[in-house]
This record gives C-alpha cells, structure tokens and sequence, in this order.
C-alpha cells in the first residue's frame, strides 16, 4: 500500500461547478497535510495546509481533514479553466522529518 | 522576498558524466529538500539538509549525494550519470525543518542523459 493515495484521473469538471479531490494516507500518526498545484512545465505551488481535524477556507479552496478515517480532500468552488492543473497531496509525520507525496490527480477544467 | 533559486535550468549529460545542482533557499530558510520528478514516479524525496545536516534520505543509490553549506545553500551531485536518471531535479526550502509549514519550490533543473 503506498503512504499516500491520490486518484491519477484526469478528473473533469465543467467551468463553474465544485471540483473534488481526494487523498488517502497510510500513517495514523501523519500530522500535517499539504495542497500543491502544479501546472504543467512549472513546479508545485503550495496552496493549502491543514493540521486538524474539520475544514479549512481560503477563498475557492476548501481543505477537509478526517484523521479518524485518513483522508484529506481539496474543494475547488467556483472551478475555473486556469485551475487546470495536477494537484499533489503531501503528508508528513512529527519527528520524523518524513514528507510523503502523492501522485497527483490531474484536474482538466472545461470552459 | 527572493525565491527559491536553482542552476542550471536545463542539463544536457553523456551517459557515465557526472552533474552538479545548485540550490539557494530562502533567505532565513534553514531546511533544503530536493526531489526527482518523472511521469511514471511522481515525486520521489532524495534528501532533506537542516543546517548543514543531512537529516533524512530517500531511497536513491549512492551516487546521490548533497551538501548543505553554511548560508543555507545546497548542491546536489550525481555521479556515473544513467539514461534512467533523466528528470525534473526539485530543490525545496521550508522555514521549519520538517517542512511543517510547507515548501517553498525552485523551478526546478531538468536534466536529460543521453
């Protein structure tokens, strides 16, 4: 089992509607989680964290965290066709310096 | 505030050569990470630095190797170059060590062996 899971899609969404990305991760103890956006060519911009359990706003993103189940999800409201991109999940666990990826899920926006 | 600063953008290598990466974090950034991405791998951690120390390691050969020096910047060294080591080389600075409040990436150095 990898340590973190991500869906590689493409996932598609039209223009407007709530784009859904999820992740899952193997280790209880995990403590922190990450949001990157990566476009294609570039290199990955963080663009969310979450550290408890709940949701977390910033402006269209949405972090979700469920420790008890060991998933983090990304809401993007609103999606855009300038979000079309790969979103990474990270996850990394205290004390151990250990900072896991995942593949990443491709997000194609359609306009 | 300066980025995260990597040389060369891009590399073009012989099979058997060796390469040398550079990296500037952040300014006040004590901790370096660098990470290999390709298309089939995704992102895959080879080392982070924290004050000159290298403190955690992935799973890549020994002809990777790093330093960290004392104003933070790191370089990377790969010896005895192969077709497979061909990649997008990431350089990552987080104020924290454990990259706890996030990374900061570089934009990266591509490095192709022919």
């Amino acid at each position: 089992q990898k340590e973190v899971e991500q869906n590689s899609g493409p996932l598609s969404v039209p223009e407007g509607a709530i784009a859904s990305l999820n992740c899952t991760y193997s280790d209880r103890v995990s403590q922190s989680f990450f949001w990157y956006r990566q476009y294609s060519g570039k290199s990955p911009e963080l663009i969310m964290s979450i550290y408890s359990n709940g949701d977390k706003e910033d402006g269209r993103f949405t972090a979700q965290l469920n420790k008890a189940s060991q998933y983090v999800s990304l809401l993007i409201r609103d999606s855009q066709p300038s979000d079309s991109a790969t979103y990474l999940c990270a996850v990394t666990t205290s004390g151990t310096y250990k900072y896991i990826f995942g593949t990443g899920t491709r997000l194609k926006v359609l306009a | 505030k300066a980025g995260v600063t990597q040389t060369p953008r891009y590399l073009i290598k012989t099979r058997g050569q060796q390469v040398t990466l550079s990296c500037s974090p952040i300014s006040g950034h004590r901790s370096v990470s660098w990470y290999q991405q390709t298309p089939g791998q995704g992102l895959q951690f080879l080392f982070e630095y924290f004050s000159e120390t290298q403190r955690n390691k992935g799973n890549f050969p020994g002809r990777f190797s790093g330093r960290q020096f004392s104003n933070s910047r790191s370089e990377m060294n790969v010896s005895t170059l192969e077709l497979g080591d061909s990649a997008l080389y990431l350089c990552a600075s987080s104020s924290e060590g454990q990259g706890h409040y996030g990374y900061t990436f570089g934009s990266g150095t591509r490095l192709t062996v022919v």
